[in-house]
């Protein structure tokens, strides 16, 4: 399994442009969600998915969309880029919880951002 | 709302020395608890877990207890390496998301 991938690794773009990160995972886990990471902020989570089809907003979605047109597969598309969008950029994905339990969270290696 | 309060870095020791990094989340109910950890330029990775109140999560030579009367996970090791230098997160899950400490950067010298 190659787990959680994103592209690109890096990005630079001018404000106002636009751009989608990719997101895919092949352990077949319904959850996936997006995440900006900034200095001092920690992990603040943008959008979620809990299933094809069905995506919801998180603490800072403010800027971005998101599709879930697959299982594997959940991008994020920067409408027009902003200077304050510049970050790092996490995909992760898990199984759904079952009653009393959790799964772990898996990462992908990030996209780091930015905008001029 | 659910919230995750942790320590505040940077943490700096010398190898061997004792670790504890506190940690506290504010919640509906009684969630489960991760700590994950970050490399240098990686993502981030599970490095414990405790899914219910008194629950010992371990890994690693890393510990953390879920303790329900004080809603504290604080991440323990008796004794640090220069290769446990990284980011800990300290998180809960709420609902359907997991929700984020800001991190408590940590450097072990030798």
């Amino acid at each position: 399994n190659a787990g959680v991938t994103q592209t690109p690794k890096f990005q630079v773009l001018k404000t106002g442009q636009s751009m989608t990160l990719q997101c895919a995972q092949d352990m077949n886990h319904e959850y996936m969600s997006w995440y900006r990471q900034d200095p001092g902020m920690g992990l603040r989570l943008i959008h979620y998915s809990v299933g094809a089809g069905i995506t919801d907003q998180g603490e800072v979605p403010n800027g971005y969309n998101v599709s879930r047109s697959t299982t594997e597969d959940f991008p994020l598309r920067l409408l027009s880029a902003a200077p304050s969008q510049t970050s790092v950029y996490f995909c992760a994905s898990r199984q759904k919880p079952t009653s009393g339990g959790s799964y772990e969270q898996y990462f992908g290696p990030g996209t780091r951002l930015t905008v001029t | 709302g659910d919230s995750v309060t942790q320590m505040e870095g940077p943490v700096t020791l010398s190898e061997e020395a004792f670790l504890t990094i506190n940690c506290t989340y504010t919640a509906t109910g009684y969630p489960s608890l991760f700590w994950y950890v970050q490399y240098p330029g990686e993502g981030l990775q599970l490095l414990l877990k405790a899914t219910k109140a008194d629950d010992k999560g371990s890994n690693k030579g890393f510990e953390a207890t879920y303790r329900k009367e004080t809603t504290s996970f604080h991440l323990e090791k008796g004794s640090v390496q220069v290769s446990d230098s990284a980011v800990y997160f300290c998180a809960g899950q709420a609902g359907t998301a997991l929700i984020f400490g800001k991190g408590t950067t940590l450097s072990v010298s030798s």
